[in-house]
């Protein structure tokens, strides 16, 4: 399978744990972008990496949420001192490059996060 | 604020039918529009996409219908069924950015057989 991939698919913690996501994206992608997706809504964008530059972070990142994309290849994205509010599904996405015609995102999975 | 407008939330449809979902938008710099297709469990998959240049396209079961001076676009899925069960998102782009990509909050459909 040559998709984006995302580890765990499941995820229950506890108020106050920290928890870290992970992403393997489209093996020639060089864009890497992660989502929120609450129940009801539309995917959030939240950042997104041009190789192992983190180039935007949108404010819905707080600071409890760190991203990185240390080599280019894969991404983790941790959130610190959980909330019951960051109970979500997490979704990564890769592309080529820039968003062009023909070249939008591919999506993993997701992991589902709860928190209790 | 909701850069995408979409409706409606929830549809059920006869197998056979014709599903329509509606999308509006605000930002004219958008310059393209996909719909994606989520299964439970997966994440969303893209499935039709137009640029606002042509009012419409069609693939196959899946036809775009794009109004540019009312900012409005939807997606109509003729012969509908059962397998197309699905949440439907429209979204909105803007080429050449990483980052201006909108989703609508999303259409529950069901074709019931």
């Amino acid at each position: 399978d040559t998709g984006v991939s995302q580890n765990p698919r499941h995820k229950i913690t506890k108020r106050g744990q920290n928890v870290t996501f992970r992403c393997d994206p489209i093996s020639e992608h060089n864009r890497l972008y992660w989502y929120r997706q609450t129940l009801g809504q539309g995917p959030e964008f939240l950042t997104y990496f041009q190789n192992e530059a983190q180039l935007e972070k949108s404010r819905l990142l707080s600071d409890r949420f760190s991203a990185e994309r240390p080599k280019g290849s894969f991404s983790t994205l941790e959130i610190q001192r959980t909330e019951q509010g960051d109970s979500a599904m997490y979704l990564c996405a890769s592309s080529r490059g820039d968003l062009a015609v023909q070249e939008t995102q591919y999506f993993g999975p997701g992991t589902r996060l709860l928190v209790l | 604020q909701q850069q995408v407008k979409q409706s409606p939330q929830s549809l059920i449809v006869q197998k056979g039918g014709i599903s329509i979902i509606n999308c509006a938008y605000e930002n004219t710099a958008f310059d393209y529009f996909p719909w994606y297709q989520q299964f439970p469990g997966k994440g969303p998959a893209l499935l039709i996409a137009i640029r606002p240049d042509v009012s419409e396209k069609k693939e196959g079961r899946f036809t775009i219908s794009f109004n540019k001076s009312a900012k409005q676009f939807s997606l109509h899925i003729m012969d509908s069924q059962p397998g197309d069960s699905a949440t439907y998102f429209c979204a909105a782009i803007r080429l050449g950015t990483g980052n201006q990509f909108y989703f609508g909050t999303g259409t529950s459909l069901t074709v019931i057989p």
